[in-house]
């Protein structure tokens, strides 16, 4: 079974810019969540899709939004950026998280710049 | 505040030491401990953990979750150079901020 597929893998914007990212989860899989990954945060929760729904959401501001197509593929995106959102960002996808014997599985992660 | 604390925040040891990790939580609604060990990019997963006293093995790594005192630990015996890497340690609770949230991970560099 293909893993959790992330693309792409690097980026560089810069600042004001906007970006799209996507993730492809594993085959059956229906939720969806993105992190952000940075040295001095950790991993920082974004937002969780399940069933094209956004189910939960972190302390993240507006410019970070995100979708979920049928498919279970989802997007996210990050307009108006900043240098500080040059980070890691990493999704995960599992059968339905809200489950308690449920884990998530990472993709590789899209590295961003933004200078 | 939810939060997980992991600790020591790095840790330097050489081949065939025992090295234990540690995770402490706050959080409401608890639903299970996750263990996941990052190399380079995506994050694996090692152990879930949701009762407490029931350690989980897989070869040398081992986990047990304490929800009385609210941590867990991560036990690596005869490690290797191939066990560097960060282990981050989260926590599965129903808050409304999110499913999940990580600790900072614990680095662990294990020279020959």
């Amino acid at each position: 079974k293909a893993g959790v597929t992330q693309t792409p893998r690097y980026l560089i914007k810069t600042r004001g810019q906007q970006v799209t990212l996507s993730c492809s989860p594993i085959s059956g899989h229906r939720s969806v969540s993105w992190y952000q990954q940075t040295p001095g945060q950790g991993l920082q929760f974004l937002f969780e899709y399940f069933s094209e729904t956004q189910r939960n959401k972190g302390n993240f501001p507006g410019r970070f939004s995100g979708r979920q197509f049928s498919n279970s593929r989802s997007e996210m995106n990050v307009s108006t950026l900043e240098l500080g959102d040059s980070a890691l960002y990493l999704c995960a996808s599992s059968l339905n998280l809200n489950r308690d014997w449920e884990t998530q599985y990472f993709g590789p992660g899209t590295r961003l710049l933004v200078l | 505040e939810d939060k997980v604390v992991q600790s020591p925040l790095s840790l330097v040891v050489h081949e065939g030491d025992t090295v234990t990790l540690n995770c402490s939580y706050e959080v409401t609604n608890f639903r299970s401990l996750l263990w996941y060990k990052q190399e380079k990019k995506a994050p694996t997963f090692l152990f879930m953990l949701t009762s407490s006293g029931i350690e989980k093995k897989s070869g040398r790594l081992s986990s047990i979750l304490d929800k009385k005192e609210l941590f867990s630990i991560l036990n690596i015996t005869a490690t290797q150079t191939g066990d560097s890497a960060i282990y981050l340690c989260a926590v599965n609770y129903g808050g409304s901020q999110g499913n999940l949230i990580f600790g900072k991970g614990t680095k662990l560099s294990v020279k020959p």
